[in-house]
């Protein structure tokens, strides 16, 4: 079985302050983690993936993420927030085992005050 | 821009009637899978197929059906909808299951309201 957990459900931060948005996941399998960002009314779009190579991720708009096998993390982070960053992101985790099997986490929305 | 297409993408339906929505897959993708998101909430997966056959389902009852077809394009049926049934549907397609690491690529959804 596996699991996502996204700790907050909103996050609020000033322009170009750091942005920390955070995942825990579980999975009986050697999981593929994935952050999607989706602004209203669109569809998905990928920023950033992990597939059991590098641990630190780098995505598109300066976002990453950290593998942290120990701590069961992706926690995503950016270092500057920018007013285009305003999104709902979501912490993806699919497993390698059987079909492939996608678990979606509840979602950040994140907010940019100017 | 991800390739993946679907029609149509408002639609208006009362209970009791039917939706079909449609997917055009990514070249060079063979699976397809259906998204439920409602207000607020993250995508729920619906069900998965893999060339033209189901491939894995989520927790939603017999309503909801599907169809892949050769050109790795999808349907998504319900039948009798519900209330409960409005929310924007969305529709991924990726590589094979074999080459895949479970990256989705994702159209842009159809919304489905029920009066």
């Amino acid at each position: 079985a596996q699991s996502v957990t996204q700790l907050d459900s909103h996050v609020s931060v000033s322009e170009g302050t750091p942005v920390l948005l955070r995942c825990n996941y579980s999975s009986s399998y050697s999981p593929s983690l994935f952050w999607y960002v989706q602004h209203p009314n669109k569809g998905l779009q990928l920023l950033l993936k992990y597939t059991s190579a590098a641990t630190l991720v780098k995505g598109i708009n300066g976002f990453e993420a950290e593998f942290k096998k120990s701590e069961t993390s992706f926690h995503l982070t950016k270092p500057s927030a920018h007013m285009s960053d305003a999104a709902e992101y979501f912490c993806v985790v699919s497993d390698s085992g059987g079909y492939q099997k996608v678990t979606f986490g509840t979602g950040t929305k994140l907010q940019v005050i100017p | 821009e991800t390739g993946v297409t679907q029609s149509p993408t408002h639609l208006i339906k009362t209970r009791g009637q039917q939706v079909t929505l449609r997917c055009s897959s990514q070249s060079g993708h063979n699976t397809v899978s259906w998204y439920q998101q409602a207000l607020g909430q993250g995508p729920q997966f619906i069900f998965q197929y893999y060339r033209e056959e189901e491939n894995g389902r989520g927790n939603f009852p017999p309503r909801f059906s599907g169809l892949q077809f050769p050109n790795y394009s999808s349907e998504l049926n319900v039948n009798a909808l519900e209330l409960d049934d409005s929310a924007l549907y969305l529709c991924a397609s990726s590589r094979g299951l074999a080459e895949s690491t479970g990256e989705l690529f994702f159209g842009e959804g159809s919304r489905l309201t029920v009066l």
